[in-house]
């Protein structure tokens, strides 16, 4: 059964430092990797899909990697900003359907 | 990207009651999902439901409980039946797109609460 874990569950830093957030799966069989955001009361915003034969998918300050064979996504956010604020999901595609993590709850600070 | 809308964005339910929660998106799609996310936890998918045919549940979710209508290629209902306080999550309607390279889309969200 596929597993996905987030690391770190919480983040809080100052405006304007680039960050890493950390997704690791348990099964590298996968079509695809997904990150979203989440704002509080809203639903699932996409930010950036990885397709299992890509290693990285970039959109404006967000970049994020992909090591299959590892089982690990990274997604780096540069210059942060306080409306990066909100929670960020990945989820992974074993098959039609996705696997969710718990999220990262990220915090920017002016 | 689809647009998706659902209604109610919010609910107070009394228990042992029923909450029919709709899904309408701005163009057709062959899939749409139905997940539910409880308090701090994370996203956990209920059924697929493709037009034409049964919804598909997963484990530990059953059709009397969440009964799921797909009348046509861009409309879905979710029912939450005989509701109890456990049932206090958020319901989320989903998409896939697979011109997109098959992005899952999703929908604002239902917040219930059962009393």
């Amino acid at each position: 059964k596929q597993e996905v874990t987030q690391i770190p569950a919480a983040l809080s830093v100052p405006e304007g430092e680039n960050l890493v957030l950390n997704c690791s799966f348990t099964d590298s069989a996968i079509y695809n990797l997904q990150w979203f955001r989440q704002d509080p009361g809203k639903g699932l915003t996409s930010l950036l899909l990885i397709q299992s034969s890509q290693r990285e998918q970039t959109s404006g300050r967000l970049n994020a990697s992909l090591d299959k064979s590892s089982g690990r996504s990274t997604l780096y956010i540069a210059a942060s900003q306080p409306g990066d604020s909100a929670t960020y999901l990945c989820a992974v595609r074993p098959g039609s359907t996705l696997t969710f993590g718990k999220g990262t709850m990220l915090l920017v600070s002016p | 990207s689809a647009v998706i809308s659902q209604k109610p964005s919010r609910d107070i339910c009394q228990r042992g009651t029923s909450l029919t929660i709709q899904c309408q998106v701005d163009s057709q799609v062959t899939m749409m999902f139905w997940y539910r996310q409880q308090p701090g936890q994370s996203l956990t998918l209920i059924a697929t439901a493709n037009q034409g045919s049964e919804a598909t549940y997963e484990s530990g979710f059953v059709i009397d409980k969440f009964p799921i209508s797909r009348p046509n290629l861009t409309f879905s209902t979710l029912t939450v039946s005989n509701m109890s306080p456990e049932d206090s999550s958020i319901y989320l309607c989903s998409v896939e797109e697979g011109r997109a390279k098959n992005i899952q889309y999703f929908g604002a969200g239902t917040r219930l609460s059962v009393l």
